[in-house]
């Protein structure tokens, strides 16, 4: 079976740009929750999505959204991107929310 | 508020020494925990659970412990080998059930051949 698939890999944006990463759970996983990862904060919670709805969101300005379609594949978009907004951006698929399983990332640098 | 964190960011050892991973948390009610390694330019990856309602839990060269009394979480890898040089983070499901993962600051592991 598959794994987590992420796209792009690695993205470099400069301020004030907008951007859009996917991800594509494990088939069968209907949860799909987004995770940053920094240097200095570590791995923190984004937002989860089951059957398309966000069922639970983290501390994260509005400028983070996502949204999640029919066959559990994720998108999310940071809007008006800032220099702190680099980093390595995680998506983890589940069959419910618990057991979570990680794509490889997409690295995002804000020039 | 919850937070998951690590005594030791470094530890070195031996090949084929068994390493002890520890994690303390702070939240006694969560009841579901999850043990990463992530290796450089890779996301994390699973290796082991373990409920609250276990105490004990094993894997292959893994084992998990779990102590709520002292809400101390630790890993312990057998026979410690090169490929196992990660960074191991314990993770914390939220106990409102809200999925979300609340992940330690993790432990670099070292293996010196």
């Amino acid at each position: 079976k598959a794994g987590v698939t992420q796209t792009p890999r690695y993205l470099i944006k400069t301020r004030g740009q907008q951007v859009t990463l996917s991800c594509s759970p494990i088939s069968g996983h209907r949860s799909v929750s987004w995770y940053q990862q920094t240097p200095g904060q570590g791995l923190q919670f984004l937002f989860e999505y089951f059957s398309e709805t966000q069922r639970n969101k983290g501390n994260f300005p509005g400028r983070f959204s996502g949204r999640q379609f029919s066959n559990s594949r994720s998108e999310m978009n940071v809007s008006t991107l800032e220099l702190g907004d680099s980093a390595l951006y995680l998506c983890a698929s589940s069959l419910s929310g618990d057991t979570q399983y990680f794509g490889p990332g997409t690295r995002l640098t804000v020039l | 508020g919850e937070s998951v964190g690590l005594h030791l960011p470094t530890l070195s050892v031996q090949e084929g020494d068994n390493s002890i991973i520890n994690c303390a948390y702070s939240n006694s009610a969560s009841d579901y925990f999850i043990w990463y390694k992530q290796e450089s330019g890779k996301g994390p990856q699973f290796i082991i659970d373990i409920r609250s309602n276990m105490d004990k839990r094993q894997g292959q060269r893994v084992t998990v412990l779990l102590n709520k009394t002292v809400k101390h979480l630790s890993l312990q890898i057998a026979a410690t080998q090169p490929g196992d040089s990660a960074v191991y983070f314990c993770a914390e499901i939220g106990v409102d059930s809200s999925y979300k993962l609340i992940f330690g600051s993790g432990t670099r592991l070292l293996v010196r051949p």
